[in-house]
């Protein structure tokens, strides 16, 4: 059974700080995707990464993917307000379509 | 570009009634999908369609759920009768398949209260 992980659950840090949440997932993947999601609001896609050693950037946040070790990472750097939401990774696999969601990391950010 | 437009938006419902959710994707997108999200929980997937196909709905309880996508664009879900634990959000998506890329694209969803 495919298990996504997400770490921490809940995190709360204060304006200017860097931080990274972390995703683990149990079995070889396709693609990996982290998405946004603010109170009430729909999921919005922030990064797609296909292979080993990828690396995006947008802004104040920075995904990367370790396929070997199963494992995504999203950098916070100089975090702002802004950036509270909850943020969720997904993965594909077996060239799958359906996206497997972990529980979310609810991230707020404090002045 | 519009994105995927979801109604309505919230639903109150007595237990054992009927209740049906409407997706309308973003233009040209093929592939249609139905989520399911609890609170603080993940989506997870319900149904997909590709055009009007519905090529995987393993997760889909069949014995209250259905869906349907006629002539591939526009898609509904509904739920007979209603279950307290239905409540939740649904979530409606769509893609485009390029490149193996699959980005998908969510609506705001259904939120569900079932009395």
């Amino acid at each position: 059974e495919l298990k996504v992980e997400q770490n921490p659950l809940f995190l709360s840090m204060q304006e200017g700080k860097n931080y990274t949440i972390y995703c683990n997932y149990s079995t070889t993947s396709d693609r990996l995707y982290w998405y946004r999601q603010d109170p009430g609001k729909s999921l919005e896609s922030l990064f797609v990464l296909l292979s080993n050693g990828a690396v995006k950037q947008e802004g104040r946040l920075m995904a990367s993917l370790d396929t070997k070790a199963r494992l995504s990472t999203l950098h916070i750097t100089a975090a702002v307000h802004d950036l509270s939401a909850t943020y969720f990774c997904a993965v594909t696999v077996n060239s799958g379509y359906a996206l497997n969601f972990g529980k979310g990391t609810s991230l707020l950010v404090t002045p | 570009e519009a994105g995927v437009v979801q109604s309505p938006r919230y639903k109150i419902i007595e237990k054992k009634q009927p209740v049906a959710f409407w997706c309308n994707p973003i233009s040209g997108h093929n592939t249609l999908y139905w989520y399911l999200q609890n609170l603080g929980q993940g989506p997870e997937l319900l149904i997909r369609y590709e055009n009007e196909e519905a090529v995987d709905d393993s997760q889909l309880p069949k014995d209250r759920f259905s869906a349907e996508r006629l002539k591939g664009v526009d898609s509904t879900l509904k739920i007979q009768p209603a279950e307290l634990g239905d409540s939740a959000v649904y979530l409606c998506a769509s893609s485009l398949m390029l490149t193996g890329i699959n980005e998908q694209f969510f609506g705001p969803g259904t939120r569900l209260t079932v009395l």
